[in-house]
């Protein structure tokens, strides 16, 4: 099983609050991921990065911040929620091995009003 | 037209079907394949990895890869309820690139 973990599992808002998707692991995984996650349709990627002070934009365009101040810790943090926002955030770690996989944590279910 | 095709279904099948779920790439890079499932309400976890072409069997799980056709299929035998999940194809161009998902296929396996 994997140790990765996202908090709050799901969180409901109003529009215009700002809030922090949190995720760690502790698993010592140098490359994390942000992929959001809407039914019926593909994971993009919207952050990634490959270790401390380290972190990209990926293909996806999200108004969505993120900061990577510590190895285990890569939290997610939208200034200003929108209705649009509404979706499943999945935030990821690159295992050590050459496979390329990724170990994915719960997920953040995110509504906003 | 987009980099990875995958039929999101929903398909279903009655318990002890042979099921086949297949993905389609247009970026012929692509070098490293996988399936993940995932569980309603869980993050994905890997299920079968492929590097290049080529198949590989665990258990009940068969991978496929057909680079010529870009092409990739995942063979469930004998398939049980707890089956039920959403299949994602994934393949990336290296093991150390972000992973390019398709859609998913929602699977359901009928008691």
């Amino acid at each position: 099983e994997a140790d990765i973990y996202q908090t709050p599992r799901y969180l409901v808002i109003g529009t215009g609050k700002k809030i922090t998707l949190e995720c760690s692991q502790t698993m010592g995984h140098d490359k994390m991921y942000w992929y959001q996650q809407d039914p019926g349709m593909e994971l993009h990627l919207i952050h990634y990065s490959y270790g401390v002070n380290s972190t990209e934009k990926g293909d996806l365009s999200s108004e969505s911040t993120v900061s990577r101040i510590r190895t285990e810790h890569f939290p997610l943090t939208l200034e200003s929620a929108r209705p649009s926002h509404t979706s499943q955030y999945l935030c990821a770690s690159l295992g050590q091995g050459n496979t390329g996989e990724l170990f994915f944590g719960e997920g953040s279910r995110l509504t906003v009003l | 037209q987009k980099e990875v095709e995958q039929d999101p279904g929903p398909l279903s099948v009655p318990e002890g079907a042979i099921v086949s779920l297949n993905c389609t790439y247009s970026n012929s890079a692509f070098q490293y394949f996988m399936w993940y499932r995932q569980y309603s309400r869980k993050g994905p976890e890997l299920l079968m990895y492929t590097y290049s072409s080529g198949n590989k069997e665990d258990g009940r799980f068969t991978a496929q890869v057909d680079k010529s056709s870009k092409y990739i299929s995942l063979f469930i035998r004998d398939s049980q309820p707890s089956d039920s999940a959403t299949y994602l194809c994934a393949m990336s161009f290296s093991g150390n690139t972000p992973l390019v998902f398709g859609k998913g296929t929602r699977l359901s396996v009928i008691a």
